[in-house]
C-alpha cells in the first residue's frame, strides 16, 4: 500500500518569506507519479505539478519549485517570496500507473495536507 | 472546456434521508472516483470506477453506494446518511497517471 506523509500540519509566515512544504512518500513500486495540489479558501483543488518516478530533475515555475529526491522518498515544495494569495491548504499525492493492477489503478493517495497562512 | 461538474455544491440534510450527489465529466475519461476530505485526514477514496459498469470500493466505502451506467456520470448515493458522513466530497476523473480533474466539491452536512 502507498502512503504519503505531510508532517507539517500548519505553517505561518510573513509575506516575502520563503517557505518549504515537506512531503514524504512510501511505495514498493518503482513506477509512480507524484502530485501537488493547492486548495484555496474557495475549496476547489488546483493542480500544481506532476512528476513521474523516473524524472528526478527539480522543477521551477515562477515562485514555485519542487525538489524530488528518490533517495529520501521526498517531494518537497518551496514557495519563494510568499504572497498572501499563497494562503491555502496544500496536498501532496501519489498514484500508480494502470499496470500496477488491482485497486491501485488511478487511485490518488493523499497526504494529510499542510495549511499555509501568509500574513501581510 | 474540460471539466468535472458536481451537484449540489452545498447540502444540509437530516439523518436517514436518502440523497444523491451527481458527478459528470466531459473528457471521456475511463477512471472516476469519489473522495471525502476531513480535517487532518486529507482526502480518502470512497469508491472508484474503471469504466462503465465497473466499480469497486476504496478506503472508506461504508455507508455509500455508486453506479456507473454511462461513462460520463458517476453519482454518489447515501442511502441513510448519518452525522459522521458530514464532510467535503470531491469527484475526480482521469486516465492512468494523468492529472486528475476534480469537481468543485460538495459540502454535506447531516444533522
Amino acid at each position: 500500500a502507498q502512503k504519503v506523509t505531510q508532517a507539517q500540519t500548519e505553517i505561518s509566515v510573513v509575506e516575502k518569506e520563503d517557505v518549504t512544504l515537506d512531503c514524504v512518500y512510501e511505495t514498493r513500486d518503482t513506477t509512480y507519479y507524484l502530485f501537488w495540489y493547492k486548495q484555496p479558501p474557495s475549496g476547489e483543488l488546483v493542480f500544481l505539478i506532476r512528476r513521474n518516478s523516473f524524472d528526478e530533475q527539480n522543477e521551477i515555475s515562477g515562485r514555485y519549485s519542487w525538489n524530488f529526491q528518490k533517495s529520501t522518498s521526498s517531494f518537497n515544495f518551496t514557495i519563494t517570496a510568499s504572497q498572501v494569495v499563497d494562503s491555502a491548504v496544500y496536498f501532496c499525492a501519489l498514484t500508480l500507473p494502470n499496470n500496477a493492477g488491482g485497486t491501485s489503478y488511478g487511485k490518488l493517495t493523499f497526504g494529510q495536507g499542510t495549511i499555509l497562512t501568509v500574513h501581510p | 472546456e474540460a471539466q468535472v461538474t458536481q451537484n449540489p455544491r452545498y447540502l444540509i440534510t437530516v439523518t436517514g434521508k436518502k440523497l444523491t450527489v451527481t458527478c459528470s465529466q466531459n473528457m471521456n475519461h475511463e477512471y472516476m472516483s469519489w473522495y471525502r476530505q476531513d480535517p487532518g485526514l486529507g482526502l480518502r477514496q470512497i469508491y472508484y470506477s474503471m469504466n462503465v459498469e465497473v466499480t469497486d470500493k476504496g478506503d472508506v466505502p461504508e455507508g455509500y453506494k455508486v453506479s456507473r451506467k454511462e461513462k460520463r456520470n458517476f453519482p454518489l448515493i447515501l442511502e441513510s446518511p448519518s452525522p459522521n458522513q458530514t464532510s467535503l466530497y470531491f469527484c475526480a476523473s482521469s486516465t492512468t497517471g494523468s492529472v486528475a480533474f476534480f469537481g468543485q466539491g460538495t459540502r454535506l452536512t447531516v444533522v
